[in-house]
């Protein structure tokens, strides 16, 4: 079975440009979750989604936002990048929401803003 | 609400024991272990369900104390392997159990 994918796996965009990553859960897998890493912060909460209905949203301005299609590829959307959005960016999808069952993570997407 | 893991970093010879702390002010309905090694992307562990239940690998054991919302993991007769950085991620109940909150870490050095 194929992992979890994530495209592009690195990006450089400019300060007040935007940006999209995409997400691929594993095959059957209808929930798909976001995270930010960054050093000392460690995994922060974006969003879930489940069925494509987002099912709750981290602390995050209203910046960061994402959707799911009906074959639960994932996609995040930063709106007027700023520096502080430098991070690498992990989506992981599990069969059911996120607090009962693994989750599976992809690479990840190295997001680097100057 | 983030949670809060301890110790920050902990350095083992191979064989030695650690444990790893992960605490919540706030009410759990479970408690998800991962591993990170450096470059690669977080590797699950185990979960650890309200009510007891747990699913996990055999090698990997965990507590969950639900009254005071803490959740331990217990690295036995560390290996090299078992290198890389822990993280913690505690769902609460209800609605907003879709939402797994993970604490800043704990960095492990298993050395020969």
């Amino acid at each position: 079975k194929a992992g979890v994918t994530q495209t592009p796996r690195y990006l450089i965009k400019t300060r007040g440009q935007q940006v999209t990553l995409s997400c691929s859960p594993i095959s059957g897998h209808r929930s798909v979750s976001w995270y930010q890493q960054t050093p000392g912060q460690g995994l922060q909460f974006l969003f879930e989604y489940f069925s494509e209905t987002q099912r709750n949203k981290g602390n995050f301005p209203g910046r960061f936002s994402g959707r799911q299609f009906s074959n639960s590829r994932s996609e995040m959307n930063v709106s007027t990048l700023e520096l502080g959005d430098s991070a690498l960016y992990l989506c992981a999808s599990s069969s059911l929401p996120g607090g009962t069952y693994e989750q599976y993570f992809g690479p990840g997407t190295r997001l680097t803003v100057t | 609400q983030q949670p809060v893991q301890s110790p920050q970093a902990v350095i083992l010879r191979e064989g030695e024991d650690a444990v790893i702390n992960c605490s919540s002010s706030k009410a759990l309905y479970s408690v998800h272990w991962y591993r990170q090694k450096h470059g690669e992307a977080p590797v699950f562990l185990m979960i650890l369900l309200k009510g007891g239940e747990q699913k996990g690998h055999e090698k990997i054991s965990a507590s969950f104390n639900e009254k005071k919302q803490q959740s331990s993991l217990y690295l036995t007769a560390s290996q090299l392997s078992y290198s890389g950085t822990y993280f913690c991620g505690t769902a609460p109940p209800g609605e907003s159990g879709y939402a797994l909150n993970f604490g800043k870490g704990t960095s492990l050095l298993v050395t020969p």
